[in-house]
């Protein structure tokens, strides 16, 4: 089972509009938690970080289910600039690297 | 601030060629690793360094090697080159294992 899973969309939307997405990771005694920014063949760039209590940053509000072990982002009032590749990424205690969920693609359309 | 700077960016290689990609970060950050990103498949670890002569294997480092003499450059080197590794890869470092900051990717082509 991978770490890391998202839905891969894509996702087309209008601009203005609201998008969500959401990724589930496997292993529990996962620690931290962010969505990364990735445009067309361009490098992965940190968006925002994500707490369990939730956190928003401008139009962006990330949130973290350890329940359930899922983690959401939701984009409101979507922009053209927000068209990118949205990359889910958990570690773990102890562990020494990133696990990447395979991203989930955004267009805004005008 | 350059911050990590790959290159080459591009490289077309013949089956069985060996070459280096070449890794360097000016913000002293301890941690560098290696990626490589295939379709449908995500970013997947190499190998990564938690310092100078310190280094370890991740996800895929099957034809790989690396090495971290110094704290700024983290070379990857490809033995000998097989299509399967036709990919993006991406050099990272950080100051601790969480966020990362990436190169610009080398986009290799093995023939």
């Amino acid at each position: 089972r991978k770490e890391v899973e998202q839905d891969p969309g894509p996702f087309n939307v209008p601009e203005g509009a609201t998008v969500a997405f959401n990724c589930t990771y496997s292993n529990s005694a996962s620690q931290s938690f962010f969505w990364y920014r990735q445009d067309c063949r361009k490098e992965p760039k940190l968006l925002m970080s994500v707490y369990s209590s939730g956190n928003e940053d401008g139009r962006f509000t990330a949130q973290l289910n350890r329940a359930s072990q899922y983690i959401s982002l939701l984009i409101r009032d979507s922009k053209l600039s927000d068209s990118a590749t949205y990359l889910c990424v958990v570690t773990s205690t102890g562990a020494n690297n990133l696990f990447f969920g395979t991203g989930t693609r955004l267009t805004v359309i005008p | 601030n350059a911050g990590v700077t790959q290159t080459p960016k591009f490289q077309v290689l013949k089956t069985g060629q060996s070459m280096t990609l070449q890794c360097a970060q000016d913000m002293n950050h301890e941690y560098m690793s290696w990626y490589r990103q295939d379709p449908g498949m995500g970013l997947r670890l190499i190998h990564y360094s938690v310092g100078a002569g310190i280094t370890d294997q991740g996800e895929v480092p099957n034809g790989y090697n690396v090495s971290r003499s110094t704290t700024e450059d983290f070379p990857l080197r490809l033995l000998s080159a097989a299509p399967s590794q036709t990919s993006v890869y991406f050099c990272a470092s950080s100051v601790d294992r969480r966020q990362a900051f990436f190169g610009q990717g080398t986009r290799l082509t093995v023939v």
